[in-house]
């Protein structure tokens, strides 16, 4: 398995209040992912990296921001958390070979819970 | 703009019986088709990916996905399914180019297995 991990695995936080979620990685891939995952949505791109401080907007990026300051970490925070925030939160990440597409790796997830 | 649709939102088979996830494309380009799945509380664990070449895939755990251009198809298969297999399924195209692999993803199907 691809070394991904997350933090925290869950969290419960109240509507206004800042939260980071961090992904770290130990595969030195380029690329690096968050995604949330809302039932009947399936997974949809919140933001992106594609190097160290290098990062662009996924399809739902509203209300979050990113950074990325090491190979390793890829932060996602929620400046002011609301309720529609509530949400499984995914990393992923990938490598390069050649400029052809390579699969994603999954982190094990963050619950997040926005009351 | 490039587009999954998985038109089953929920399948239920009986241990033993043959599978068939469906999964429908939208992309000007040959696509980079991948099927990943889901256990419950897991992250994402890739099955197969087709990129080009012969248009039968073959994955682990016994999935096969066929590429079929003119349908914009690429539909996982199993010939006989394990209690293990119940799990959600999501079907996702490379989207971008090789320069971010960004994916879209499906909205998923989820697969329970009957005794």
């Amino acid at each position: 398995d691809a070394g991904i991990t997350q933090s925290p695995r869950h969290k419960v936080t109240e509507t206004g209040t800042p939260v980071t979620l961090r992904c770290h990685q130990t595969e030195n891939h380029r690329y690096m992912y968050w995604y949330r995952q809302d039932p009947g949505h399936g997974l949809r791109l919140i933001h992106y990296s594609y190097g160290v401080k290098d990062t662009d907007k996924g399809e739902v990026s509203d209300g979050y921001s990113v950074s990325r300051s090491k190979t390793e970490d890829f932060l996602l925070t929620l400046e002011s958390a609301t309720s529609s925030q509530t949400s499984v939160y995914f990393c992923a990440i990938s490598g390069t070979s050649g400029g052809s597409y390579n699969e994603q790796f999954f982190g094990p997830g963050t619950r997040l819970t926005v009351l | 703009a490039q587009s999954v649709t998985q038109p089953d939102i929920h399948i239920t088979v009986s241990e033993g019986a043959s599978l068939e996830l469906r999964c429908n494309y939208s992309y000007g380009a040959t696509p980079y088709l991948f099927w990943y799945v889901q256990s419950p509380g897991q992250g994402l664990q890739l099955l197969l990916k087709y990129f080009s070449g012969d248009t039968l895939v073959q994955g682990i755990k016994g999935f096969e996905a066929e590429f079929k251009r003119s349908q914009s198809s690429f539909n996982l298969r199993k010939p006989s399914v394990h209690w293990s297999d119940a799990a959600e399924y999501f079907c996702a195209v490379g989207a971008g180019g090789g320069a971010t692999n960004k994916l879209i993803f499906g909205t998923g199907t989820l697969l329970a297995v009957q005794p």
